[in-house]
């Protein structure tokens, strides 16, 4: 159980252009999910925690018109890189905490996503 | 100063060693711990989760919380290569914290044969 998933794993893209990102709970359903960056050898940054049906809390330095976050439903959140540059290029990771499980604080995170930006 | 520290590594020990991985934190309102494991170009995955002090353990695994010193540890028996990641240590307050987890830096550990 407890199943988080990221689509694409990877993706290489032209500067300028958007990219999309998904995170799915897979067999739970999830009212908080989180999306992280992480730089080689660097821990997780956290960017912003996304609400399902609200809008997302983005960390202090984070751009929110750059990085567009929709928690649509239970069990799905997006998060939209706009008109990426090549210093967005980075490790991305989202993570969904269990509804109904008793330990709340539980975090179950996504395989990641590698974003190059050319 | 960090609010959660821990020695980035990399760490390298003998195939069968005990491993100890420690983190420090500074904030007292920190009252749950876990310990994840990251391997290369994955997302971390959760090992071990405790509130209370003192020890937990799961199979070759055991977490230590010492809330008197702020020292979580999390210890690996009889080390093998498929160990060999990166281990974060993460801690959640008991409220407020906004339900973010605050991650240590991670300590890359190499199980050699």
């Amino acid at each position: 159980g407890a199943v988080v998933s990221q689509h694409p794993s990877w993706v290489i893209c032209k500067s300028g252009t958007s990219v999309k990102i998904e995170c799915r709970s897979l067999d739970f359903q999830a009212t908080t999910m989180f999306w992280y960056r992480q730089f080689p050898k660097q821990s997780l940054m956290l960017m912003a925690t996304s609400n399902e049906g609200s809008k997302a809390t983005y960390e202090q330095g984070v751009e929110k018109d750059k990085f567009l976050i929709n928690h649509a439903s239970l069990t799905l959140s997006t998060l939209t890189v706009t008109s990426a540059h090549p210093e967005d290029s980075s490790f991305y990771i989202c993570s969904a905490r269990d509804l109904f499980q008793g330990l709340q604080e539980t975090q179950y995170f996504g395989p990641g996503t590698r974003l190059l930006v050319l | 100063q960090k609010e959660v520290e821990q020695d980035p590594g990399p760490l390298s020990v003998p195939e069968g060693a005990i491993v100890s991985l420690n983190c420090t934190y500074s904030n007292s309102a920190f009252q749950y711990f876990m310990w994840y494991r990251q391997y290369s170009r994955k997302g971390p995955e959760l090992l071990m989760y405790t509130y209370s002090s003192g020890n937990k353990e799961d199979g070759r695994f055991t977490a230590q919380v010492d809330k008197s010193s702020k020292y979580i540890s999390l210890f690996i028996r009889d080390s093998q290569p498929s160990d060999s990641a990166t281990y974060l240590c993460a801690t959640f307050p008991l409220t407020g914290g906004g339900n973010k987890l605050t991650f240590g830096t991670g300590t890359q550990l190499k199980v050699e044969l």
